[in-house]
């Protein structure tokens, strides 16, 4: 079976940091998301991609990067890290958005002192 | 742009109680509409999907019919347990935004003995 795997599981980072978070899936999918989990605020669409090279924004794009270089692999970059932030990063993977649901990963759980 | 409204923010039963989560969409297309479920510590599940007017979707006791009419996507299950204590989220899928998918803002549900 495949996997969803995000790097690291927990990341703590200092005010102003420009911080990396890694995915990556085995199921050779097209489609990858990032998306961002406050309390209260559901899951909000921060970068996804419809094949290697591809980048799309979401709502929440402001102050995040994203790179597609491998269809396996689909990294996020907080450009400057606020203080106190507290949030869920989550990632997923899919065929594509109507056709099977998105499998996603376990999360990297960001906190920035 | 595409949107998902979960009515509930929190909803607390008692074991053996009815469950309606309710879920309305608003799209440009004709979406496919998903239910997840998230435990603690860990990312969505699947829970099934719907694509098509009436279509009725299942998995674990849990369903939903796909509403065209009203919009709607509504979860219910006859009777809860404890075990289904987890946030819930409603979302959607619609190819002519371009693979995005849209999350609802989560039903916290929380069953107690």
């Amino acid at each position: 079976g495949g996997i969803i795997t995000q790097t690291p599981k927990f990341l703590i980072g200092q005010e102003g940091q420009k911080l990396t978070l890694k995915c990556q899936q085995n199921f050779n999918h097209d489609t990858m998301y990032w998306y961002r989990q406050d309390s209260g605020k559901g899951l909000r669409l921060i970068y996804y991609s419809i094949t290697e090279n591809d980048l799309q924004k979401g709502d929440l794009s402001e102050g995040y990067d994203a790179s597609r270089e491998k269809k396996s692999s689909f990294s996020l970059t907080v450009t400057s890290a606020q203080k106190n932030e507290m949030a869920v990063f989550l990632c997923a993977s899919s065929i594509d958005s109507f056709n099977q649901a998105p499998l996603f990963g376990e999360g990297t759980r960001l906190s920035v002192l | 742009g595409d949107s998902v409204t979960q009515t509930e923010g929190q909803v607390a039963l008692s074991e053996e109680d009815f469950l309606t989560i309710h879920c309305n969409y608003s799209a440009s297309g004709y979406p496919a509409l998903f239910w997840y479920v998230q435990y603690p510590g860990e990312g969505p599940q699947f829970l099934f999907r719907a694509s098509r007017d009436k279509e009725k979707g299942s998995s674990r006791g849990f369903e939903a019919t796909y509403d065209k009419g009203t919009t709607s996507f509504h979860l219910r299950k006859a009777s809860v347990q404890e075990s289904d204590s987890a946030v819930y989220y409603c979302a959607l899928g619609e190819p002519s935004s371009g693979q995005k998918l849209v999350f609802g803002q989560g039903t916290i549900l929380k069953v107690y003995l």
